[in-house]
């Protein structure tokens, strides 16, 4: 089963713009972690926030962390149309000091027009 | 360091056949895993190690059998290879996941198979 949800599943914005995807999950986490793919390619990691972090930035990126509602959100600014991707979250819900796997969402593809 | 290498690129198959799905890394991870991803789906585990000698089943473990002799390798069977198995397959790998919580996974390039 899916942990984390995406959402919207597609996105289409103007270079410049500023892009939101969300995610949300079901149980309690340990942290959250947002990957990027680009076509026919492999996952990239770009952020991990944890579960007592509430923002994190990273350059464009800024993701914030709200586990009272179980969800998180992603935001590139000034997006460019190397942005364009398909971008997921994975959250790590295991117990401490047990061996733990990452739950993947279904993804949002984002399009970045020039 | 090359990160994390997967072999081969595509593969064809025909229902009935088995293969293995190579993946190697040499950053010295102890903690490796399989993924498909399927069509408009998140990538689902198929089984993990967290170090040579010790692998366990993930999410979608069914078909698929893994062995952990060394650090570097984690290789993927496909025991009898079916149409529902087609799909992309990326391995990962992290640092220590024994305790602690989960690191920043390094994914391969992905493996695409087809079984006719």
């Amino acid at each position: 089963s899916q942990q984390g949800e995406e959402d919207p599943q597609a996105l289409s914005i103007q270079e410049g713009e500023n892009a939101t995807m969300n995610c949300s999950y079901k149980t309690s986490i340990n942290n959250l972690q947002w990957y990027r793919q680009n076509s026919g390619r492999g996952l990239v990691h770009l952020i991990l926030i944890r579960s007592n972090e509430r923002e994190k930035h990273s350059g464009r990126l800024r993701v914030t962390l709200d586990t009272s509602k179980k969800s998180s959100s992603l935001l590139i600014t000034a997006s460019r149309a190397a942005d364009t991707a398909s971008y997921f979250c994975a959250t790590d819900e295991g117990a401490r000091g047990s061996a733990r796997q990452l739950t993947f969402g279904s993804g949002t593809q984002l399009t970045v027009l020039p | 360091n090359a990160g994390v290498t997967q072999t081969p690129k595509f593969q064809v198959l025909k229902t009935g056949q088995s293969m293995t799905l190579q993946c190697a890394q040499d950053m010295n991870h102890e903690y490796m895993s399989w993924y498909r991803q399927d069509p408009g789906m998140g990538l689902r585990l198929i089984h993990y190690s967290v170090g040579a000698g010790i692998t366990d089943q993930g999410e979608v473990p069914n078909g698929y059998n893994v062995s952990r002799s060394t650090t570097e390798d984690f290789p993927l069977r496909l025991l009898s290879a079916a149409p529902s198995q087609t799909s992309v397959y990326f391995c990962a790998s992290s640092y220590s996941r024994r305790s602690g919580n989960t690191d920043t996974q390094y994914f391969g390039p992905g493996t695409r198979l087809t079984v006719l």
